[in-house]
Order: structure tokens, then sequence, then C-alpha cells
């Protein structure tokens, strides 16, 4: 059974830090992209990362790109989010999500962790 | 950016009949179109990928049409189950993008 458990999220002060991590089991980690998307409350869905399996490619939208990194420790079945320069409008649950190689879609979603920005 | 259009934003059906969600693309995704499924307080599920392939474990009613700038999930016969928000999104094109979801209520 394919499990994510994303962890780290609360709250923080405009400009501030925080780093999401998001543990896998039931899948072969390793052989599969891995995404970040949030839900603002209340809103729809919004896709903020993507690394490819062997963390070599990272994908970000411009709403993110050079405040949020992606990485993966595979040895770990882990995947992180750096958010720094965090803003109001990054207040969201952040959900992890493998894809398959290639142009394919979220075959599977954790939880969530809730990221509040707010002073 | 390719923007997704859902409508219509709310539709209000009877159980035991038919929904009929549509999703448009500013330019064409091809085939590479999911819908999505999402209850409150629970994370999306995939229902739909490749445009018209079920995914796991999904229920017949569940379809999905279209190709191109042009797509339809139509539910056959709604289960009080199904009433949800439905997301469209598209993953052809960097940056992914997902349409703003269509409510799917009880009339």
């Amino acid at each position: 059974e394919v499990q994510l458990v994303e962890s780290g999220g609360g709250l923080v002060q405009p400009g501030g830090s925080l780093r999401l991590s998001c543990a896998a089991s039931g899948f072969t980690f390793s052989t599969y992209a891995m995404s970040w998307v949030r839900q603002a409350p209340g809103k729809g869905l919004e896709w903020v990362s993507s690394i490819s399996p062997s963390g070599e490619s990272t994908y970000y939208p411009d709403s993110v790109k050079g405040r949020f990194t992606i990485s993966r420790d595979n040895s770990k079945n882990t995947l992180y989010l750096q958010m720094d320069s965090l803003r109001a409008e990054d207040t969201a649950v952040y959900y992890c999500a493998p894809r398959r190689s290639g142009p394919n879609p979220f075959d599977y979603w954790g939880q969530g962790t809730l990221v509040t920005v707010s002073s | 950016e390719i923007v997704m259009t859902q409508s219509p934003a709310t539709l209000s059906v009877s159980p035991g009949e038919r929904a009929t969600l549509s999703c448009r693309a500013s330019q064409s995704v091809s085939s590479n179109l999911a819908w999505y499924q999402q209850k409150p307080g629970q994370a999306p599920r995939l229902l739909i990928y490749g445009a018209s392939t079920r995914a796991t474990g999904i229920p017949a009613r569940f379809s999905g049409s279209g190709s191109g700038t042009e797509f339809t999930l139509t539910i056959g016969s709604l289960q009080s189950e199904d009433f949800a928000v439905y997301y469209c999104q598209q993953y052809n094109n960097w940056p992914l993008t997902f349409g703003g979801g269509t409510k799917v209520e009880i009339k």
C-alpha cells in the first residue's frame, strides 16, 4: 500500500523559512518523479515543484522559483521542500505526490501538511 | 502557461442522475489530461488519466473523453459518495496546471 506522510508544516512569519518532508513507502521511490502541490484554504490546487527520480532535474512555477527548493534522499525514501522568503499567499496545505516518469498524472497523494504564513 | 477552465463552477444533481463536467485547455494538451476527485478534508484522488483511462479501483460510472483542448468527465449515475469537487489537470507542458474545479452538489 502506498503511503505518503508529510510533515514540517506550521506557523511562520512573513519572510521566514520552513522545510517540509514527505516520507514515502509502498512503492519504489527511486523510480518515481516526485512533486509538491498546494491548496490555499477554500481554493483550488496549484502545482509547486517537481523533481526527477535521480534528483538531477527540478521544476518550479514562477510563483515560487528562487524561493523554494525541492530535493530528495532516495536512500531514505524522503522528499523535501525548503521554503524561504515565505509570503502570506504561500499559506496552504502542501501535498506530496509521486508521478511515473514522463508525462503522467499524480497517482497518489499524501494527506498534506498545513503551512500558515502570518505575523 | 496553459490555462485550464472548468465549467460549470457548481453543478446541482439529484442522486441517480447523470453529471457532465467540462474542462477546456487554452492550447492543446493532447490526451495528457487527468481528473481528480476531492472530498472535504481529504486529499485529491486520481480518477481518470490519459483523458479517458480510469485509474485503479475507480468505478465504471466514471468516464472521461476528449483530446486536444476539450474534455469531459461524465458520472453515469450519481451515488451519494460522488458529491465532491472535481479538478482537471494537464500534464503535457510545464508548468503543470489545474482547472479551478467543479463542485457537484446534491440537488
